[in-house]
């Protein structure tokens, strides 16, 4: 069984600092992680993904996010928040193969709020 | 670029009105998703579809069918609208055997039972 965790609601930020989104995961097997952005009245954009390899992934808009096998979180962070990188983030898991779906599971979302 | 289409982007209807929900996608996609989206719930899987005429249901069927006479194409029907179903209704797409793929999601129908 797969399942992922967004222990915040909200998080919230100085325009300018760095921010981070959490997100940790449970699988049977090795995962393949993704995060997603929703802007307001939008549907999901995929930002980045984990498949393998080098633990640090860079994707869209300047984020990355940290694969950590041993503590099965996959955190979404940025440098330097802008404000409009205020929205709603989703991170999402799929069990690779071996019985495993394609199906993804999402998180709840974290809503981000960056303040000027 | 993929795109998905979600032919409506808002629709009022009343109760017990059967309900379309239309959604096309244009990278000839094996799979296809509808989700519904609530605050504080996330996104919840109604039905899925990994090849034409072929469905399953998600986590949350109930009131809900689907449809997919051709490959680009994904319907959700509401068979007779209830208020419960207001909600943002998002389809999705994602190639066929390919895990590591991301899916791709349409801008969302914001449905309204009143």
């Amino acid at each position: 069984a797969q399942s992922v965790a967004q222990p915040e609601d909200q998080v919230n930020v100085a325009e300018g600092n760095p921010l981070t989104v959490k997100c940790t995961y449970s699988v049977s097997g090795n995962p393949y992680l993704f995060w997603y952005v929703q802007y307001p009245n939008r549907g999901l954009q995929f930002l980045l993904k984990y498949i393998t390899g080098d633990n640090l992934v860079k994707g869209s808009y300047g984020f990355e996010a940290e694969f950590n096998k041993s503590q099965t979180s996959f955190h979404l962070k940025k440098p330097s928040a802008l404000v409009s990188d205020s929205a709603l983030y989703f991170c999402a898991v799929r069990d690779i193969p071996t019985g495993g779906s394609y199906i993804p599971t999402f998180g709840r979302g974290t809503s981000l709020i960056v303040h000027p | 670029d993929v795109k998905v289409t979600q032919s409506s982007r808002y629709l009022v209807k009343r109760t017990g009105e059967k309900v379309f929900l239309e959604c096309v996608q244009d990278m000839d996609h094996e799979n296809m998703f509808w989700y519904r989206q609530d605050p504080g719930l996330g996104l919840r899987l109604i039905y899925f579809s990994y090849d034409v005429k072929m469905k399953e249901k998600g986590d949350i069927p109930e009131g809900y069918s689907v449809s997919r006479e051709k490959k680009e194409r994904f319907s959700l029907i509401l068979e007779s609208a209830s208020t419960n179903q207001t909600s943002m209704y998002l389809c999705a797409s994602s190639p066929g055997g390919e895990y590591n793929q991301p899916q791709h999601f349409g801008d969302g129908t914001r449905l309204s039972i009143l």
